[in-house]
């Protein structure tokens, strides 16, 4: 099984500034990583796939990058809306499909 | 638009069964791998099983594997998920998801809680 590995745990931050949130497989996913984003009391909501594409209606000031292994997601001039818990997922080779532990970014 | 509506949650006793629904509707179901996740309260996202477009291939978590069983009718747009001998830590919110390069659709979840 693979294990997917997210830092910080949570994450306080300023309106305008940028964040990046980390998260690192125990093998390569071969950039089948996806990022997703749940607001308090809400559904999961995909915010970019392929590593660094981004889905339908997510903001510009939302970026994905990386390979192999380790991946981030780069929120830019964040907004007080983004306050949220930030999961990456891999679906390299399921079963299983695996999940990280989850970021917890909060707006100050 | 694509939407995924689920049913079936509930109170239910230990070593009770239950069984989820998820209705898909605004895709073509047949085309896409489907899954459920469930979120425990106050915790993270946890796959629970997968299924591929045509049923030949089929996964589980190793904590629901000979208790659960994933199954689709692609004739229907339906995807279920039939819970045996269900335990305290499978209260939690299972979520009906399809998969396109991730998970790109979720439903709202219906929830089942497991308790005496």
């Amino acid at each position: 099984e693979i294990v997917m590995t997210q830092s910080p745990a949570t994450l306080s931050v300023s309106p305008g500034e940028r964040v990046t949130l980390s998260c690192r497989a125990s093998e390569s996913v071969s950039r089948n990583l996806a990022w997703h984003q749940q607001k308090p009391g809400q559904t999961p909501r995909l915010l970019i796939f392929a590593a660094s594409t981004r889905a339908t209606g997510v903001p510009a000031r939302f970026s994905g990058s990386g390979s192999g292994t380790d991946y981030t997601l780069t929120i830019s001039n964040l907004q007080p809306e983004d306050s949220a818990v930030y999961y990456c997922q891999q679906y390299n080779n399921w079963p299983p499909v695996t999940f990280g532990q989850g970021t917890r970014l909060e707006i100050k | 638009e694509e939407q995924l509506v689920e049913s079936g949650g509930g109170l239910v006793q230990p070593g009770r069964s239950l069984r989820l629904s998820c209705v898909a509707s605004g895709f073509t179901f047949g085309e896409y791998a489907m899954h459920w996740v469930r979120q425990a309260p106050g915790k993270g996202l946890e796959w629970v099983s997968g299924i591929s477009w045509n049923s030949g291939s089929i996964g589980y978590v190793d904590s629901v594997k000979g208790r659960f069983i994933i199954s689709r009718d692609n004739a229907r747009n339906s995807l279920y998920l039939q819970m045996n001998s269900l335990r305290l830590e499978d209260t939690a919110l299972y979520y009906c998801v399809k998969e396109y390069y991730g998970m790109d659709v979720w439903g709202q979840g219906t929830t089942v809680i497991v308790s005496s």
